[in-house]
């Protein structure tokens, strides 16, 4: 894997869904991932900052795992509600912070 | 308070004109970017300076010049406005160089050169 991908590329689900995202990322000189929220009309806001391989942050309702071996990230989010409906950015660093396109969340109530 | 603040929030201006877009961050960060949001939506770093040394500088065309006069701000200035520079321009701040910290972005500046 050469970029940071994410998937899938927008989701919709109903309140009260529980979800989950990918970010694959390059194994090599990998130093961090982040997970983003960007709400439209807002900018980014950070979530999570991982480094270790099998790190695990929670906060609130969503929660992240980190793969360093093979390259991976998930996001969960449990018991989805209509403010979660943004997108979710992952960003992988190695010398700089390259990001993912992202997955859009659209949460129906 | 806002952490990262851009000016202007909107940009409008013909082909061939200099415009600057000014950063302040009162987190009292030591590293500023510069982040463009291409056609695609992608967030793609520009430049990186800790404490007023530029560390990163990406294959960017030299019409784009940042300048950070101190480490809480860092503004960026374009000569002869293309119209494929329009775009939205975030500018990020974080705690230290690298990666143990979250960056905190402005709200960005939204460029269309017509």
């Amino acid at each position: 894997i050469l970029n940071v991908e994410q998937s899938p590329q927008s989701l919709h689900v109903q309140e009260g869904d529980s979800t989950n995202f990918t970010c694959s990322f390059p194994s090599s000189n990998f130093y961090a991932l982040h997970w983003y929220r960007w709400e439209t009309a807002k900018s980014p806001e950070a979530l999570f900052v991982m480094t270790l391989n099998g790190d695990e942050k929670k906060k609130g309702r969503i929660s992240a795992t980190l793969n360093t071996k093979e390259g991976y990230s998930y996001l969960y989010i449990k018991g989805s509600q209509p403010e979660d409906s943004a997108t979710y950015l992952c960003a992988s660093y190695g010398n700089k912070l390259v990001f993912g396109a992202g997955t859009i969340l659209r949460v129906k109530s | 308070d806002t952490a990262v603040s851009q000016t202007p929030k909107y940009l409008v201006t013909q082909m061939g004109n200099d415009k600057s877009i000014k950063c302040e961050q009162n987190l009292g960060h030591d590293t500023m970017y510069w982040y463009k949001q291409d056609s695609k939506k992608f967030l793609k770093i520009m430049f990186s300076y800790n404490n007023k040394e530029l560390i990163i500088n990406e294959t960017v065309p030299n019409r784009f010049s940042p300048k950070s006069p101190d480490k809480a701000h860092l503004n960026l200035h374009i000569n002869s406005l293309e119209l494929g520079d329009s775009a939205v321009y975030f500018c990020a701040s974080s705690q230290e160089i690298g990666t143990g910290y979250g960056y905190t972005f402005g709200s960005g500046t939204r460029l269309t050169v017509v």
